[in-house]
């Protein structure tokens, strides 16, 4: 059973639209993320969750809005998507902070 | 906030040589010093980590150790292998916040 699953695995899709990235984590975590590697491979925190409570929002544009309908799920909608919104988004979830996150396969978004 | 600081960005070693990357943080308060490890195409996954009331910690051919005086940490890999190629990153962190990441060194064993 995959512990921590995104969909879609690969996103392609045209500057100006809105798009939205799906987590689910079965390991009874309290906690969840969502991280952005950029081409240069640097992992950047986005957001952190905490029994569906937003605890970390890093600067990042309010074109990102995460949601946690329940402590097992995070999702991440992206409004009016530019070219620099491509890199790999990660999804993470740990039993609570500052214990081991177990990461997601990661989605692929390519903004042309 | 927190920075830390990661050298080198790339390393190569032959096989059954050792391995050392090294940290550097800025914030005293962090306590929490984790390393993952990414292939390539592949999530990051978490090899080791140390609290900041240890000063060494070694699993298998990992170590790692930390220096809280110089606020620096390190990773020791010995008898490196081809599959230890990979991308490794050093991150710190303290309660409620998040998980600070360097850069990532890129290691590459050949046989």
């Amino acid at each position: 059973d995959t512990a921590v699953s995104q969909t879609p695995k690969y996103l392609v899709t045209q500057m100006g639209n809105d798009k939205s990235i799906k987590c689910e984590q079965n390991l009874g975590h309290d906690t969840m993320y969502w991280y952005k590697q950029d081409s240069k491979k640097f992992l950047k925190i986005m957001f952190s969750y905490n029994n569906k409570e937003l605890i970390i929002n890093e600067t990042v544009p309010n074109r990102f809005s995460p949601k946690s309908p329940d402590k097992a799920h995070l999702n991440l909608h992206i409004n009016s998507l530019e070219l620099g919104d491509s890199a790999v988004y990660f999804c993470a979830s740990s039993h609570r902070q500052l214990d081991t996150q177990y990461f997601g396969p990661g989605t692929r978004l390519t903004v042309l | 906030g927190e920075n830390v600081e990661q050298h080198p960005s790339t390393l190569s070693v032959q096989e059954g040589d050792s391995a050392v990357i090294k940290c550097t943080y800025s914030d005293s308060a962090s306590n929490y010093f984790p390393w993952y490890k990414q292939e390539l195409g592949k999530r990051p996954q978490l090899i080791i980590d140390i609290r900041s009331n240890v000063g060494e910690k070694k699993d298998q051919r990992i170590a790692v150790t930390l220096n809280k005086t110089a606020k620096h940490f390190s990773l020791h890999i010995t008898e490196t292998q081809p599959e230890d190629s990979a991308v490794y990153f050093c991150a710190a962190s303290k309660a409620g916040t998040a998980l600070i990441f360097g850069k990532g060194t890129t290691l590459s064993v050949s046989s």
